[in-house]
């Protein structure tokens, strides 16, 4: 059983480009997150996603910040128009279907870097 | 809100002293809370969790929690360190208030163990 994977796992863009980072939960998980990791800090919650629906977005910055978790392919956390302070470590983690006893299971992360 | 905190930025222990890293929580309700640990360039990679039971929790790699309730603590503690221990570690809660289901992580320590 192949765990979370994220990729790219490096992502340079330019200021003003867009960003896609991808996430395939791990098998038999339908419960997608997304956490966001500055320099030297610790992670920040961004959203968490079932199979097409957005159930908590409240860690998502309000403007060119989308996520997705379509009910084929994978999770994808989109940045539109990149800033360089959007530089920093994305993470995705997957559980199972919600149980108080599941914990959830983080991919390598995408480290992405707007010049 | 729920919340922890960790006091320390950096904890620096002997290989072969036992460790300990710090966490205190403040949560409504019932807590649910976990160690990861975050390797140099990786993802988190869990190593325990405390939902309800037995006070002492044993996780991978030789570690393991003490929740404390009255002291609304659950400290990380290994009996004797080892150099490949260096790494930084988060504590978190799971807030699952209001049909959310996320962590919430304290801003980690490094834990550093010299030869």
């Amino acid at each position: 059983n192949a765990g979370v994977m994220q990729n790219p796992r490096h992502l340079v863009r330019r200021r003003g480009q867009e960003a896609r980072l991808r996430c395939s939960p791990m098998k038999g998980h339908s419960h997608v997150y997304w956490y966001r990791q500055l320099p030297e800090e610790g992670l920040k919650f961004m959203v968490y996603l079932q199979k097409e629906n957005i159930i908590d977005e409240s860690g998502m910055p309000k403007e060119r910040f989308s996520a997705e978790f379509p009910k084929e392919g994978p999770s994808i956390l989109r940045i539109q128009q990149v800033v360089r302070g959007d530089s920093a470590a994305y993470f995705c983690a997957s559980s199972p279907p919600t149980g108080r006893d599941t914990e959830a299971f983080f991919g390598q992360g995408t480290r992405l870097t707007v010049v | 809100a729920q919340s922890v905190a960790q006091p320390e930025d950096q904890v620096n222990v002997a290989e072969g002293n036992p460790l300990t890293v710090k966490c205190t929580y403040s949560v409504s309700g019932n807590p649910y809370l976990f160690w990861y640990v975050q390797y140099p360039n990786r993802g988190l990679q869990f190593l325990l969790k405390y939902i309800t039971g037995d006070n002492l929790v044993k996780g991978s790699y030789g570690f393991e929690a003490e929740f404390n309730k009255s002291q609304t603590s659950f400290h990380l503690k290994k009996p004797s360190a080892l150099v490949s221990d260096s790494a930084l570690y988060f504590c978190a809660v799971r807030d699952m208030v209001r049909g959310t289901d996320k962590l919430i992580f304290g801003t980690g320590t490094r834990l550093q163990v010299f030869p």
